[in-house]
């Protein structure tokens, strides 16, 4: 069984468009996060959820919008997306609200890619 | 939030030497974290060691810690082709009064393991 399954795995896309990334998780962990890796690896946390509830918010551009229906899922919407979205998100999880003490549990990726 | 800057950017070696990675921090943290990435796959978490450690074994993996000198190196001992992936040091913050930390990864060290 798959702990941290995303979909889907690759996204090609033009600009301006709008598409969401799914991620659910079975391993009864508390909190999620959305992470995305830049061209040059660089790997930078976007937002956090616990128990649903929105507990990190990086500097992201409001078009990217998460939603946590249930501590399980952690969707990603982004709206107009522009070529500078191009990039690799990975949803993560971890047991207990401080991520910085526990151990993430990684997806597969999702590489969106933008035309 | 701070970053683990990795070092070496990227390292070669042939299979059966042994591969140090270095990792530096710039705040007081409470523990710190490595981690692996196969080619186009998730992070996968290899060890955590606590502010108050100094050194930590997980079967060839040998980690330590200078607080004093905010850093870090993971050793790899007896490598194999398979371990030719990135890494990763996520330094867990200390967060003192804040409520919620947070992992953030530097831009890794590429090893490649030639057979």
């Amino acid at each position: 069984d798959t702990a941290v399954s995303q979909t889907p795995k690759y996204l090609v896309t033009q600009m301006g468009n709008d598409k969401s990334i799914k991620c659910e998780q079975n391993l009864g962990h508390d909190t999620m996060y959305w992470y995305k890796q830049d061209s040059k690896k660089f790997l930078k946390i976007m937002f956090s959820y616990n128990n649903k509830e929105l507990i990190i918010n990086e500097t992201v551009p409001n078009r990217f919008s998460p939603k946590s229906p249930d501590k399980a899922h952690l969707n990603l919407h982004i709206n107009s997306l522009e070529l500078g979205d191009s990039a690799v998100y990975f949803c993560a999880s971890s047991q207990g609200e401080r991520g910085y003490e526990a151990e993430l549990f990684f997806g597969e990726g999702s590489r969106l890619t933008v035309l | 939030s701070q970053q683990g800057e990795e070092d070496p950017q990227a390292l070669s070696i042939q299979e059966g030497e042994n591969a140090t990675m270095n990792c530096s921090y710039k705040t007081s943290i409470n523990n710190l974290q490595w981690y692996r990435q196969n080619s186009g796959r998730g992070l996968v978490h290899l060890i955590l060691i606590r502010s108050n450690e100094r050194e930590k074994h997980s079967g060839r993996l040998r980690v330590t810690l200078d607080t004093s000198k905010k850093s870090s190196s993971l050793l790899i001992t007896a490598s194999r082709a398979a371990d030719t992936a990135s890494y990763f040091c996520a330094p867990g913050p200390y967060a003192g009064g804040t409520s919620y930390g947070k992992l953030t990864f530097g831009q890794g060290t590429i090893l490649t393991v030639h057979p």
